[in-house]
């Protein structure tokens, strides 16, 4: 079956550690996206990549990193200058990066304690 | 400023009844998409259905029809005929035809369906 796999599904960690969040889709898309959702609120882009080897920073980047040296792959790295971590991360992919229908994966629950 | 707007924070509706999620949008962009997802208690974003900003029809896909108006930048989602399992987040979204990464999003819509 096609689609976008995140894992782990929940993940703890303790402040000030570095803690990355795996995102493999096999769809074969060009883009990729990763978003960030807080209690009561919609998505908030936090990096997105058209192609490979190429990312761009979306609106709330500051604290993470991301890489995507191989198509179906893009993890993202949440560092300890992220001051509020705690939140719920999906990814998403499209078939290019003109297309404008995503295609989301199940989701990372990220927790600092 | 692009902007997604979901006033009702949260909505009941009665088992087999319709229900009507609002949705306004503020774009400068002259062609964009219109999008909603259902979003359950376990966390995945499910796409609903879509409207193109040309596409003369309102969209429908099965239960789930988009009210568009475009004079007011209204894309209303219809559900009819209620069910449990439609108790979720729902969120409206819109997208530039230029590309996916300036989709955003609204605050979405908390649905409870009574039995």
């Amino acid at each position: 079956d096609g689609g976008i796999t995140q894992s782990p599904k929940y993940l703890f960690r303790k402040e000030g550690q570095n803690v990355t969040l795996s995102c493999e889709q096999n769809l074969n898309h060009d883009a990729m996206y990763w978003y960030r959702q807080d209690p009561g609120q919609g998505l908030r882009l936090i990096y997105y990549s058209q192609i490979v080897n190429d990312f761009q920073k979306g609106d709330i980047a500051e604290g993470y990193s991301v890489s995507r040296e191989k198509k179906e792959s893009f993890p993202l790295t949440v560092t300890s200058a992220q001051k509020n971590p705690t939140a719920f991360y999906l990814c998403a992919s499209s078939i290019s990066a003109r297309s404008n229908e995503q295609f989301f994966g199940p989701g990372t629950r990220l927790t600092v304690l | 400023a692009q902007k997604i707007t979901q006033t009702q924070p949260g909505m009941f509706v009665q088992e087999k009844e319709a229900v009507t999620l609002d949705c306004t949008y503020d774009t400068s962009d002259p062609s964009y998409g219109l999008f909603w997802y259902k979003q359950p208690s376990s966390g995945e974003m499910i796409f609903l259905i879509y409207q193109g900003s040309y596409d003369q029809q309102n969209a429908t896909e099965g239960r789930y029809s988009l009210n568009f108006q475009k004079a007011r930048k209204s894309a209303n989602l219809v559900i009819s005929a209620s069910q449990l399992g439609d108790s979720a987040m729902y969120f409206c979204a819109m997208s530039p035809y230029t590309g996916g990464f300036k989709t955003i999003f609204g605050a979405g819509t908390r649905l409870f369906v009574k039995a």
